[in-house]
């Protein structure tokens, strides 16, 4: 089955840094890769996605990233804001498994003022 | 508005009790899915069903039972529980695989 990893655990940044997290998954079929954003105490919400035919993806201060031949997809964060701080989660789509995502075990971004 | 209600929000039960969790969802959507949340194993996939199929089970001890009598409603079944199992349990739904999953707001379980 598919086994995504995710790193850093933690992210602490300054207010308008960027903030990067990276992600690697084994699965070379894989072909769909969503994040999500869990602010505290709430339900997980995609944040921005991107599919195994396109190498980047932006949506205003959050972009993605895919490198099929590394089997790795990162988020990039620019400009962060005291409201980006929630766990980040990303995650990928098994070829084999008829539904099934697999997701990374988390990043806690923090964003200090 | 989520489009995905799950209730209870809090439920307490001792390891002998038999409860449900109940989700539904409003979007039109195929699949369904259960997943637990700890502080070990952040989003652990427990069921998948689609078009109330089931089609994934992923190694989940038999204490728990889902069932999913239409594509818009999803259940799981709790009985004999362990101090272990108490965590936040999400349901999320989606159109497929390669679509985003919307989730609810989770039941928070407590095994006393």
């Amino acid at each position: 089955g598919e086994n995504v990893e995710q790193h850093p655990s933690t992210l602490s940044v300054q207010e308008g840094d960027s903030a990067v997290i990276k992600c690697t998954y084994s699965d070379s079929a894989s072909n769909y890769f969503p994040w999500y954003k869990q602010e505290l105490g709430k339900r997980p919400q995609l944040i921005i996605d991107i599919r195994s035919n396109v190498g980047e993806k932006k949506d205003q201060r959050i972009a993605v990233t895919l490198n099929k031949t590394a089997k790795h997809f990162s988020l990039h964060i620019t400009e962060t804001q005291p409201e980006d701080s929630a766990v980040y989660f990303c995650a990928a789509r098994e070829s084999g498994g008829y539904q099934k995502v697999t997701f990374g075990t988390g990043t806690k971004l923090q964003v200090i003022p | 508005e989520t489009g995905v209600t799950q209730t209870p929000r809090h439920l307490v039960m001792g390891m002998t009790n038999k409860k449900s969790l109940k989700c539904e969802q409003h979007l039109g959507h195929n699949a369904m899915y259960w997943y637990k949340q700890s502080a070990k194993k952040p989003l652990e996939l427990m069921f998948v069903y689609n078009f109330k199929e089931q089609t994934e089970n992923n190694s989940v001890p038999s204490r728990f039972s889902p069932e999913c009598p239409n594509s818009s409603h999803l259940f799981l079944h709790l009985h004999t529980l362990q101090p272990e199992d108490s965590a936040l349990y999400l349901c999320a739904s989606s159109r497929g695989g390669d679509q985003p999953q919307h989730f609810g707001d989770g039941t928070r379980l407590s095994i006393l």
